[in-house]
């Protein structure tokens, strides 16, 4: 199975702030990454697919990048309703697997 | 916009069984393949199993191989999964989701509980 590393775990940022979380894979799985935002009580929602692209009406704060096995995720400016938890996950190969998680959090 | 209704969740014994079901709106269905993830309370997310679009190939997650069953109707834009043998680690909310990348139902609360 490929095993996806997910970090920080949880991160404090204040409003404007940059933050990155990163998601590294076991094996080279292309750009087949997703990245999802989960606000409490709340299905997720698909922000950034194969690895870069803006899922439509998603603002553009939100970026992402990388290839191969190492993929980072980006909110320029941090927003209040941006507190959630986000989460990586590859399509490469069955099992689809995701991140632990990274709960964002603001000052 | 896609549509995703998940149905059929609830409070199961130990041992007992479950269909869900999941009614997809506003896309081509039978085109995608479809999944289902589960996320127990306060933990993250673990995909549970895959059908292709035409339902040839299936994929199951370990933890629920021999024990649930997917399976999907194209002409009532449907996937459902059957759930036997529970136990009390499976409780969870379970999300329907489309293709690969996925896109998410709202999803149906399975307790395993005596």
């Amino acid at each position: 199975d490929i095993q996806m590393t997910q970090s920080p775990s949880s991160l404090s940022a204040s409003v404007g702030d940059r933050v990155t979380i990163t998601c590294q894979a076991s094996q080279d799985i292309r750009n087949a990454l997703n990245w999802y935002q989960q606000k409490p009580g709340k299905a997720p929602n698909l922000l950034i697919y194969d690895a870069s692209d803006l899922e439509t009406g998603v603002p553009s704060r939100f970026s992402g990048g990388g290839s191969g096995t190492d993929f980072t995720f980006t909110i320029n400016s941090v927003q209040p309703e941006d507190i959630a938890t986000y989460y990586c996950q590859q399509y490469d190969d069955f099992p689809y697997t995701f991140g632990q998680g990274t709960k964002l959090e603001i000052k | 916009e896609v549509q995703l209704v998940e149905s059929g969740g609830g409070l199961v014994k130990p041992g007992g069984s479950l269909r869900l079901s999941c009614a997809a709106s506003a896309f081509s269905f039978s085109i995608y393949s479809m999944n289902w993830v589960r996320q127990a309370p306060g933990k993250g997310l673990e995909w549970v199993s895959s059908i292709s679009s035409a339902g040839t190939y299936k994929y199951y997650a370990d933890s629920v191989k021999g024990r649930f069953t997917i399976s999907r109707d194209n002409a009532k834009n449907s996937v459902y999964l059957q759930m036997n043998s529970l136990r009390a680690e499976d409780t969870a909310m379970y999300y329907c989701a489309r293709g690969g990348i996925l896109r998410w139902g709202q999803g149906t609360l399975v307790t395993v509980s005596s």
